[in-house]
């Protein structure tokens, strides 16, 4: 079965640093968000991507947020200065369709600030 | 605005007993209602979903849930528990005329033997 894959599953950054993390959509698909879930709390939405543009965002997607597709399957989610409330576990999704259709999610990138 | 509030953060049962677990949703326009699975170290599977049409959904691993719009509710049942459904359960929320879920806060799932 098809699956989004992400990169790096783990990764620990200094307070400040850039950070990014990939994904692979499934190949036709074509909406891709970002979700993030801070330990013990709910899976938030931070922002989709449609025919390379941002289509919705979250107020957590600030300036320091961004997100790009470089090339034809990459996706990928940059954090310009990471701060100590950024760790969380970091899911990248996608989906064939916008409404009602099925959003496939990776397993996650676990990011760590210190 | 839209909104889930999943009560109970943990739910323990025995192997072979009903399980239930309970979402309610807020949302001003129809909304598009959707389980999750989370199995340890595992993304986020779907389990079912709900857009339109039939109200009792049926889900993999023998897993169902109904929407009761009069109760604003989409409670996951199964009849009988099994070890391998030991995991965290999300309820989520959209709707048609958007593409973000939002999600409850989770149930982790102990199946007892």
């Amino acid at each position: 079965e098809p699956e989004v894959t992400q990169t790096p599953s783990h990764q620990v950054t200094q307070m400040g640093q850039e950070v990014i993390l990939r994904c692979v959509p499934i190949s036709n698909h074509l909406y891709f968000y970002w979700y993030r879930q801070i330990l013990g709390q709910k899976v938030e939405f931070l922002v989709s991507f449609y025919n390379n543009e941002i289509s919705e965002k979250s107020e957590i997607f600030d300036d320091q947020f961004s997100v790009e597709r470089p090339d034809g399957s990459n996706f990928t989610l940059k954090i310009r200065s990471t701060k100590l409330e950024d760790s969380a576990m970091y899911f990248c999704a996608s989906s064939e369709e916008v409404s009602g259709n099925t959003i496939y999610f990776g397993e996650g990138s676990w990011l760590t600030v210190v | 605005a839209q909104s889930v509030t999943q009560l109970g953060s943990h739910v323990s049962v025995s192997e072979g007993a009903l399980v239930l677990l309970r979402c309610n949703y807020s949302s001003s326009v129809p909304p598009y209602l959707f389980w999750y699975v989370q199995y340890p170290n595992q993304g986020l599977q779907l389990l079912l979903k709900y857009t339109t049409g039939a109200t009792l959904v049926k889900g993999i691993n023998g897993f169902e849930a109904e929407f009761k719009k009069s109760e604003t509710s989409f409670h996951l049942t199964k009849p009988s528990a099994h070890m391998s459904d030991a995991a965290e359960y999300f309820c989520a929320v959209s709707h048609q005329y958007g593409n973000k879920l939002v999600f409850g806060a989770g149930t982790i799932l102990r199946v007892k033997s």
